[in-house]
């Protein structure tokens, strides 16, 4: 089973919807939490990363992402998506009880129609 | 600029025949690490390196190797390519733990 779980592949909205995708993880104890985006053509870049505090992150371009560490989960979210915001999003995992070796999860497509 | 470079960008080659993808940054980072990208699989890490003659196996290390002689270079080697490893990589910096920070543009390589 993936260590790191994004549940939806592929997802389609229109500018202006809110947007959240999923990343679940397997790990217990500490964690680390990030979220990666690749835009077409590009590399990717990190958008957010949790290392320990408040458990809702502020990232770059109008993203944050929540930990639940009861529910394993560290959800994307951005309240309004522009056309721009089409790429794929990674969210990424580094648990001590793994070594402390960064794990990816499958990725989610996001395709934002203008 | 702080860039991390990977050389070539494509590749097509034929199976058995060694190459080498070349990875160079120049923010003095102490880590840098390798990773395949496939369609429905995410990045998964083949090899990662937190200094200078100190490297470790990531997920996926089967048919690859790496050396780190110098801070700055990360080359991925491929001794007998085959097929399967026909893939997308991308090489990444990072100077404040594993999660990376810089990657590169990636390169696409075709093994026939």
């Amino acid at each position: 089973a993936q260590s790191v779980s994004q549940h939806n592949h592929h997802v389609i909205l229109s500018e202006a919807a809110s947007l959240e995708l999923g990343c679940n993880y397997s790990y217990g104890g500490t964690v680390n939490l990030f979220w990666y985006v690749q835009y077409p053509g590009q590399h990717l870049q990190l958008l957010l990363k949790y290392f320990s505090g408040d458990p809702l992150v502020k990232g770059i371009k109008g993203f944050e992402a929540e930990f639940i560490k009861s529910k394993f989960s560290f959800n994307l979210r951005k309240p309004s998506v522009q056309w721009s915001d089409t790429a794929e999003y990674f969210c990424a995992v580094i648990a001590r009880a793994a070594g402390n070796k960064l794990t990816f999860g499958g990725g989610t497509r996001v395709l934002v129609k203008p | 600029e702080a860039q991390v470079t990977q050389n070539p960008r494509y590749l097509i080659t034929v199976t058995g025949k060694k190459l080498t993808v070349t990875c160079s940054q120049n923010m003095n980072h102490e880590y840098m690490s390798w990773y395949r990208q496939d369609p429905g699989l995410g990045l998964r890490q083949i090899y990662y390196s937190m200094n200078v003659e100190v490297t470790d196996k990531g997920d996926v290390p089967e048919g690859y190797k790496v050396s780190r002689k110098e801070k700055r270079n990360f080359p991925l080697i491929l001794e007998s390519p085959s097929p399967n490893q026909t893939s997308l990589y991308f090489c990444a910096s990072s100077g404040t733990g594993p999660q990376p920070q810089h990657f590169g543009d990636g390169t696409r390589l075709s093994i026939l």
